[in-house]
């Protein structure tokens, strides 16, 4: 069973502050994504494969890592970031969604 | 655009069997390289990943679900559901269906997502 540890639990920043959310893997893979969830809807797809972003996600989001160790980082936050980030990890058949970290702006 | 629609019952008592059906339009559900998931989120808690069925009709479940979960697919409808037998006060949830993408692996559009609840 693979398990994805997410830090730090929660992140209090400013608007035009930097993000770094890590994901941490218990098992080496390059199927890596990141989602953000606001309150009442459904995840939405930020990037898949460690890095690369998806169709119109804003390019103050870009993701790095390879192998257990990723990183979603958000250069300049903006009042809308406001929610939870998700990692999720491929591998033999399995999916396996990280416990979250919740992005606060002040 | 790709659009997922659940329907089901919201409300399933202790011991019985909890029914979802996600519609697809949009696209087809029979397409190459495309898989289909189960995923849901507990009130207030994170994405638990249920089980998917691939384009060719394979299906791959949660290990620690597999015994009481079963997902099938009607072409003729382009849509494919969920079955949990036996469910608790534990499988309340919101339950969300989901398109993968194969050689990818990530979930590209999701569905608004359901609560159903158990209890008696």
């Amino acid at each position: 069973e693979i398990v994805l540890t997410q830090s730090p639990g929660t992140l209090s920043l400013s608007p035009g502050e930097r993000a770094t959310l890590s994901c941490s893997a218990s098992q080496s893979s390059s199927f890596l994504a990141w989602y953000q969830q606001k309150p009442g809807q459904a995840p939405r797809l930020l990037i898949y494969n460690a890095s690369t972003r998806a169709t119109g996600i804003p390019d103050r989001f870009s993701g790095s890592g390879s192998g257990t160790d990723f990183t979603l980082t958000i250069s300049r936050l903006e009042p809308e970031d406001s929610a939870v980030f998700y990692c999720q990890l491929y591998s033999s058949s399995q999916w396996t969604f990280g416990q979250g970290t919740k992005v606060e702006i002040k | 655009q790709l659009q997922l629609q659940e329907s089901g019952s919201g409300l399933v008592k202790p011991s019985q069997t909890l029914s979802l059906t996600c519609a697809v339009s949009g696209g087809s559900i029979s397409s190459a390289g495309y898989s289909w998931s189960w995923i849901r989120q507990p009130p207030g808690k994170g994405l638990e990943w249920i089980g998917y069925l691939y384009h060719t009709g394979s299906t791959y479940y949660n290990p620690s679900l597999k015994s009481r979960v079963t997902i099938s697919v009607d072409r003729s409808k382009n849509q494919f559901s969920l079955m949990v037998t036996t469910v608790t006060a534990a499988d309340t949830a919101v339950y969300y269906c989901a398109r993968g993408r194969a050689s990818y692996y990530y979930f590209d559009f999701w569905g608004q997502g359901t609560l159903v609840t158990v209890s008696s």
